[in-house]
């Protein structure tokens, strides 16, 4: 069984567009992470999420909203798709207990590699 | 968080050790020292981290300078699989705190 699963692993679409990427993590986590990548290889984080509770939100535009329906679900959904949004897209878990030295040990799924047009 | 500095690529013959550098001089006395690899075209995987002490699991061991201001990440044995993008990363312990990805250093593991 896969730890972390991303679907789509691809997702090609057209500007103006709105689209969704779906993260499920089977290993009991409470939190978990939006990551993206770009073209030149930085890894970025978005958001992250504790018990569906929003814990990180980086400066990602109105665009991006993440929902998380619950701890092991949390999906990415992008309105009015820009150029500038092509990249991999990673979904991570961890397991962070509030008041505790958390051992900071993320995993990460395969990515989802979204191209605009 | 404090910032790393890692040198761009390196390269290691099989077989042979791959001792990978990292400086972040600027740490603090609650940050640990984090080490990630990312293999072509796979998602990010954690290898190992440490507070002060050297750490070593299955995957490799983790050198910190006493003054904590360096550390080294050694793969024993390198095979042309652990070709990947390292990343050494410094976070504060506990809740809520991210991990801030670097550009890394590219090890090329060669026949």
């Amino acid at each position: 069984d896969t730890a972390v699963s991303q679907t789509p692993k691809y997702l090609v679409t057209q500007m103006g567009n709105d689209k969704s990427i779906k993260c499920e993590q089977n290993l009991g986590h409470d939190t978990m992470y939006w990551y993206k990548q770009d073209s030149k290889k930085f890894l970025k984080i978005m958001f992250s999420y504790n018990n569906k509770e929003l814990i990180i939100n980086e400066t990602v535009p109105n665009r991006f909203s993440p929902k998380s329906p619950d701890k092991a679900h949390l999906n990415l959904h992008i309105n009015s798709l820009e150029l500038g949004d092509s990249a991999v897209y990673f979904c991570a878990s961890s397991q962070e207990v509030v008041g505790k030295a958390n051992t900071g040990e993320l995993f990460f799924g395969e990515g989802s590699r979204l191209t605009v047009l | 968080d404090a910032k790393t500095t890692q040198p761009p690529s390196m390269d290691c013959a099989e077989g042979r050790a791959a001792n990978l550098p990292c400086n972040h001089s600027t740490i603090s006395g609650n940050e640990y020292v984090y080490w990630y690899r990312q293999i072509h075209s796979q998602g990010p995987q954690y290898i190992i981290h440490g507070l002060k002490n050297n750490e070593t699991n299955e995957m490799a061991s983790l050198i910190i300078t006493e003054d904590r201001k360096s550390s080294t990440l050694i793969l024993p044995h390198a095979t042309l699989r652990d070709t990947a993008v390292y990343y050494c990363i410094v976070r504060v312990g506990g809740y809520g705190n991210k991990l801030v990805f670097g550009a890394g250093t590219i090890l090329r593991v060669k026949s």
